[in-house]
């Protein structure tokens, strides 16, 4: 059974650094993009990026510029980093898989709501 | 705003058959991307639903089931159970924005 637990602060300033972790148990998942999607209450979901165990990376073009993944092979962790936060930043953020071929995202994060806020 | 339309809410009685739309585009949907679905219940990890298009993971009941035509996509679920209460999301790609899009999300209510 895959897990994915994810941690971090949750408390930031503007203009400060997010800086999201997630585990992934379960070796099914190996092969697939470890993404990260966040949750602003007033405008859905949005896909933020992923990376593969490889280092093979995509970003959403709209967050790129403020935006580090990065992988742990030996830990099975992978990491999220936005700089330059703003309120606008203010979110739930997920961690999840995302199938390669299919392009669906079939196991979550609990989900971490970061706050960014003076 | 999301690139991926949805209602913001439906309701149904227990039992009743419910649907959801996802109206999206030639960049997404229309441009034969496929569609997935989510269940999502606030505090919680989000759930995959269906993917590509009419496909159920392991333990999803048959009661629900989706399609897709055109630019658009929808979700049914029939014989509706107090526990479908949650937000329901549609997912695609879209090829304009080179970025995986999700739907606005439907807030589904069991009267």
């Amino acid at each position: 059974q895959v897990r994915l637990v994810q941690w971090g602060a949750g408390l930031l300033k503007p203009s400060e650094t997010l800086s999201l972790t997630c585990a992934v148990y379960g070796g099914s998942v190996r092969g697939h993009y470890w993404s990260w999607i966040r949750q602003d209450p007033g405008k859905g979901l949005e896909w933020i990026g992923e990376i593969t165990l490889g280092g093979s990376l995509n970003y959403n073009p709209s967050l790129k510029s403020r935006l580090t993944i990065s992988v742990d092979t030996s830990k099975s962790h992978f990491s999220l980093k936005v700089s330059s936060l703003t309120a606008a930043d203010t979110a739930v953020y997920f961690c999840a898989t995302k199938e390669p071929l299919g392009h669906y995202f079939d196991y979550w994060g609990q989900g971490t709501l970061v706050t960014v806020s003076s | 705003q999301s690139l991926l339309t949805q209602p913001p809410s439906v309701s149904g009685a227990p039992g009743q058959r419910v649907t959801i739309s996802c109206s999206g585009s030639s960049s997404n949907i229309g441009a034969d991307y496929d569609v997935h679905w989510y269940q999502h219940l606030p505090g919680t990890a989000p759930k995959l639903l269906i993917h590509g298009n009419n496909n159920r993971p392991s333990g999803v009941p048959d009661r629900f089931s989706a399609s897709k035509s055109g630019t658009s996509a929808s979700l049914a679920i029939t014989g509706l159970q107090a526990n479908d209460e949650a937000d329901y999301y549609c997912q695609s790609y879209d090829s304009s924005l080179s970025s995986h899009v999700f739907g606005s999300g439907t807030q589904v209510t069991v009267l």
